[in-house]
C-alpha cells in the first residue's frame, strides 16, 4: 500500500540553523511523483516542488534543498540558514498511479517547524 | 484576485444551519477539488470535479453537498452538521484533469468551521 511518513512531528530551531525535514514513503510502482508543500499558520498549502521517480537529482532553490534518494525511499527537504518566517506545517505527498481512479495524492501528516529568534 | 480564494475564511454554525462554503480558482484550471484538514489526521480527500462533472465522491455523508456551476468555481452545501465536522476545508485546482499522475495541486486559504 501506498504510504507517506513524516516522522518529526515537531522541530524547533533557531534563526540561522539548518534544519532537514524528512520524508520517507512507500510505493509498489516505478512511476511516481512526490510533493512538498508549505502551510503557514493563515491555513493555505502552499506548493514548493514535484518530482518525478526518474529525476534524481537533487534540487535548490533559495534557502531550500531537496534530497531524493530512492534507493531509501525518502525525499528529505532542507532550510538553510532558517528564519522566522519559515515556521509552518510541512506536507509531503505522494502521486502513485496505484492510489486509485483519481490517483489521490497520499499524504503525511506533516512536520511542524518553529523558528525561533 | 489571483490563485485560489475561498470565503468565507472563518464560520460558526448550529447543527441545524445551512450554509455554503464558496471557492473560486482564477488560474484556468480544469479540475477542482476539496478537502477536509482535521488535527493529527492525514489531509483527506472530499470530491473531485473534472470539467464541472464529478468524478469523485470519497464516502461524504450526504450533509455535505458540493456544486461546481462551472469550472472556476466549487461551493460546498452544509446542512445538520455535527461537531466532528470542526476542521479546515480547503479547496484546490489543479491545470490537469484529476487523475494525470503527478498533476500539481494549488490550494485555496481555507474555511475554518466549527460546529456547535
Amino acid at each position: 500500500a501506498q504510504k507517506v511518513t513524516q516522522a518529526q512531528t515537531e522541530i524547533s530551531v533557531v534563526e540561522k540553523e539548518d534544519v532537514t525535514l524528512d520524508c520517507v514513503y512507500e510505493t509498489r510502482d516505478t512511476t511516481y511523483y512526490l510533493f512538498w508543500y508549505k502551510q503557514p499558520p493563515s491555513g493555505e498549502l502552499v506548493f514548493l516542488i514535484r518530482r518525478n521517480s526518474f529525476d534524481e537529482q537533487n534540487e535548490i532553490s533559495g534557502r531550500y534543498s531537496w534530497n531524493f534518494q530512492k534507493s531509501t525511499s525518502s525525499f528529505n527537504f532542507t532550510i538553510t540558514a532558517s528564519q522566522v518566517v519559515d515556521s509552518a506545517v510541512y506536507f509531503c505527498a505522494l502521486s502513485d498511479p496505484n492510489a486509485g481512479n483519481n490517483r489521490k495524492l497520499i499524504w503525511g501528516l506533516g512536520t511542524s517547524l518553529a523558528v525561533n529568534p | 484576485e489571483t490563485g485560489v480564494t475561498q470565503t468565507p475564511r472563518h464560520l460558526v454554525m448550529g447543527m441545524t444551519n445551512k450554509k455554503s462554503l464558496k471557492c473560486e480558482q482564477h488560474l484556468g484550471h480544469n479540475a477542482m477539488y476539496w478537502y477536509k484538514q482535521s488535527a493529527k489526521k492525514p489531509l483527506e480527500l472530499m470530491f473531485v470535479y473534472n470539467f464541472k462533472e464529478q468524478t469523485e465522491n470519497n464516502s461524504v455523508p450526504s450533509r455535505f453537498s458540493p456544486e461546481c456551476p462551472n469550472s472556476s468555481h466549487l461551493f460546498l452545501h452544509l446542512h445538520t452538521l455535527q461537531p466532528e465536522d470542526s476542521a479546515l476545508y480547503l479547496c484546490a485546482s489543479s491545470q490537469d484533469p484529476a487523475g494525470e499522475l503527478g498533476e500539481t495541486q494549488y490550494f485555496g486559504p481555507g474555511t475554518r468551521l466549527l460546529v456547535l
